[in-house]
């Protein structure tokens, strides 16, 4: 099946730039999205299509693609940017939706 | 505004069946696919399953195919998942999210609900 690879954390201090990698075969050539998932919350999609941003989410987060590694990145990062993140594609192999395993960020 | 709202969470023994409901409002309903996405404890996001705007296409992960079912009904807004068989490792919390389009390929999930918990005990 289908596999999503992400970091299990990773540790930023505020003000600095994170970066979350996503690594997947034939990431290239289908879209992806990405989810923000705080304790005790729904998740909220905060980045969709590799790199487009919706309504409502902070231009701090951004998303971007090279080859077979989707990052999400967050500009400038604050207390409540403390949170999971996960990537998700489609798999139209087996027509089936994919997560990655989730990335904690923590905020020093 | 899109809002999404389920129910039928509880505490199940294992081996035994539960339905879990989704209501939407605020959007075309018939218009958008549907899917459940659970977190279980100490887990990450987990997609369960996906349903086409018409409900003509339905979709299943590997760990609940055969096990659970999928449908909807557009005239009451509502999209429920029946759950069979269940065993420890269905306990999470249960999502209904919204798709911004009639089919579940490629798509995204643009809006979700706030989830129902689901315990199956031994």
């Amino acid at each position: 099946s289908y596999v999503l690879t992400q970091p299990p954390s990773v540790s930023v201090a505020p003000g600095q730039t994170a970066t979350i990698p996503c690594g997947g075969d034939t990431l290239e050539t289908t879209s992806v999205h990405w989810f923000q998932q705080k304790p005790g919350q729904a998740p909220v999609m905060v980045i969709y299509d590799d790199s487009d941003r919706p309504s409502g989410i902070p231009g701090r987060f951004s998303g971007s693609k090279s080859g077979n590694t989707a990052t999400l990145t967050l500009g400038r990062v604050e207390a409540e940017d403390e949170a999971d993140y996960f990537c998700q594609v489609w798999d139209s192999v087996s027509e089936v939706v994919v997560f990655g395993g989730g990335t904690k960020l923590t905020v020093l | 505004e899109v809002q999404l709202s389920e129910s039928g969470g509880g505490v199940v023994p294992t081996g035994e069946s539960l339905k879990l409901s989704c209501a939407g409002s605020g959007f075309s309903f018939g218009s958008y696919a549907m899917s459940w996405v659970r977190r279980g404890p100490r887990r990450g996001l987990e997609w369960v399953s996906g349903i086409s705007a018409s409900g003509g296409r339905t979709y299943y992960s590997e760990s609940v195919k055969g096990r659970f079912r999928i449908f909807r009904d557009n005239s009451k807004k509502t999209v429920d998942l029946q759950m069979n068989s269940l065993t420890a490792e269905d306990t999470a919390i249960y999502y209904c999210a919204k798709v911004p389009g009639s089919s579940l390929a490629v798509a995204e999930f643009d809006s979700w609900g706030q989830g129902t918990q689901v315990t199956v005990s031994s």
